[in-house]
């Protein structure tokens, strides 16, 4: 079962415009919430990221948003350049213990493709 | 810094034959991680590492094997390759969780083939 999802495969935007992609989840116990951007060939770089607590985190040109009631959160990049041309991927964290240790386990939606035109 | 490096970048293998992806990473992290992508599909995680001689299993290890035995490597091997296992791999690396906060490092991804 899916956890984090990220329901549009796609989304074509204009030079200049907004974009926003979204992302739902379910698991109650994720506490941070993330953004990654990809380019062909290469890894995902880091983003943005929003504690549970919080309800907006900006950055820059970045602004992500979260509902929690809704268990929704939606990356918001004003203005689009064509530079933003990427896979966008959303994960979620909660801190997971096995084995006497702990780590905070991402887990990841599909991700985006986002394109933007000139 | 070089941050994170994989190799190889490509391989193609028949089945049942063995491989072993290397990940490097220059940033003195204690965490390290390796993930699969599949079309459709987020990373998944394979094993993790809390630090040099230690690993655990993640999402989805079967099939796979660790081994860290240099706080800086990575290692991810492959006993008899299936075709299940045509995918990208991506390594990645943080400062003692803090990438679930602020990101997790990443490497440039290897693409495997099992034919």
């Amino acid at each position: 079962d899916q956890q984090v999802k990220q329901n549009s495969p796609s989304l074509s935007v204009q030079e200049g415009r907004i974009s926003i992609l979204n992302c739902d989840y379910t698991n109650s116990m994720f506490d941070y919430f993330l953004w990654y951007k990809k380019y062909p060939a290469e890894g995902p770089t880091f983003l943005i990221s929003i504690s549970s607590i919080k309800d907006k985190n900006e950055d820059g040109r970045f602004t992500v948003f979260l509902n929690k009631s809704a268990k929704h959160l939606s990356l918001h990049i004003v203005p689009s350049q064509p530079g933003d041309s990427a896979v966008y991927f959303c994960a979620a964290s909660a801190v997971v213990s096995a084995g006497g240790t702990s780590y905070g386990k991402l887990t990841f939606g599909q991700g985006t493709i986002l394109t933007v035109h000139p | 810094n070089a941050g994170v490096t994989q190799t190889p970048k490509f391989r193609v293998l028949k089945t049942g034959q063995s491989m072993t992806l290397l990940c490097a990473q220059d940033m003195n992290h204690e965490y390290m991680y390796w993930y699969r992508q599949d079309p459709g599909m987020g990373l998944r995680l394979i094993h993790y590492s809390v630090g040099e001689g230690t690993t655990a299993k993640g999402e989805v290890p079967d099939g796979y094997n660790v081994s860290r035995l240099k706080k800086q490597n990575f290692l991810l091997g492959l006993e008899s390759a299936a075709p299940s296992q045509t995918s990208v791999y991506f390594c990645a690396s943080d400062f003692r969780n803090s990438g679930r906060i602020g990101g997790q490092f990443f490497g440039p991804g290897t693409r495997l083939t099992v034919l």
